[in-house]
């Protein structure tokens, strides 16, 4: 199992442009997730999602769109890149209590 | 709703010395508690959690949390520390059930003294 892939590793993106961070996971996890990390603040959840078609906000949701259409993706969007965007994004699948966390990516907006 | 609080943004040990990194948490009902470790440029990884029974929790690579409720915490512990041990740690709360929504702590930076 490849468990959680998150694509691309690293963007710079220059405000008011939009992009999509791509998670995939492969372990039929019904419950996935979205962070963001910034230092000193740990990680704070943006949005989830209890199966396919349910999504909800987190604690941090202004500024992204998610979707989730199937089990195995779960897409985060932003529509309008802003600087205090610049973060480093976790996509994560949860199954008996413990969460999967991906790579991540490093994203910075100029 | 919970929260988590993390004593010392950093901690430095010497190799071989014990490792004490400390966590407490406030939480409306009994708590999941985990402690999640992050290597550098790194995804976070389990090394343990609890969720009821035994307070004494132990993880990967000899880390141990004993869950204490009457203090709130469930500080995390290695008798020995190794060079290997360097990184950022985390502690994180969630309301029981499924424990799917987790609060994190700001992290602790562990740095081994050679």
């Amino acid at each position: 199992n490849a468990g959680v892939t998150q694509t691309p590793k690293f963007q710079v993106l220059k405000t008011g442009q939009s992009m999509t961070l791509q998670c995939a996971q492969d372990m039929n996890h019904e419950y996935m997730s979205w962070y963001r990390q910034d230092p000193g603040m740990g990680l704070r959840l943006i949005h989830y999602s209890v199966g396919a078609g349910i999504t909800d906000q987190g604690e941090v949701p202004n500024g992204y769109n998610v979707s989730r259409s199937t089990t195995e993706d779960f897409p985060l969007r932003l529509l309008s890149a802003a600087p205090s965007q610049t973060s480093v994004y976790f996509c994560a699948s949860s199954y008996l209590g413990v969460q999967y966390f991906g790579p991540g990516t490093r994203l910075t907006v100029t | 709703a919970q929260s988590v609080t993390q004593l010392g943004s950093h901690v430095s040990v010497s190799e071989g010395a014990l490792v004490l990194l400390r966590c407490n948490y406030s939480s409306s009902v009994p708590p999941y508690l985990f402690w999640y470790v992050q290597y550098p440029n790194q995804g976070l990884q389990l090394l343990l959690k609890y969720t009821t029974g035994a307070t004494l929790v132990k993880g990967i690579n000899g880390f141990e949390a004993e869950f204490k409720k009457s203090e709130t915490s469930f500080h995390l512990t290695k008798p020995s520390a190794h060079m290997s041990d360097a990184a950022e740690y985390f502690c994180a709360v969630a309301l029981g059930g499924s424990a799917r929504q987790l609060t994190f702590g700001s992290g602790t930076q562990l740095t081994v003294l050679p």
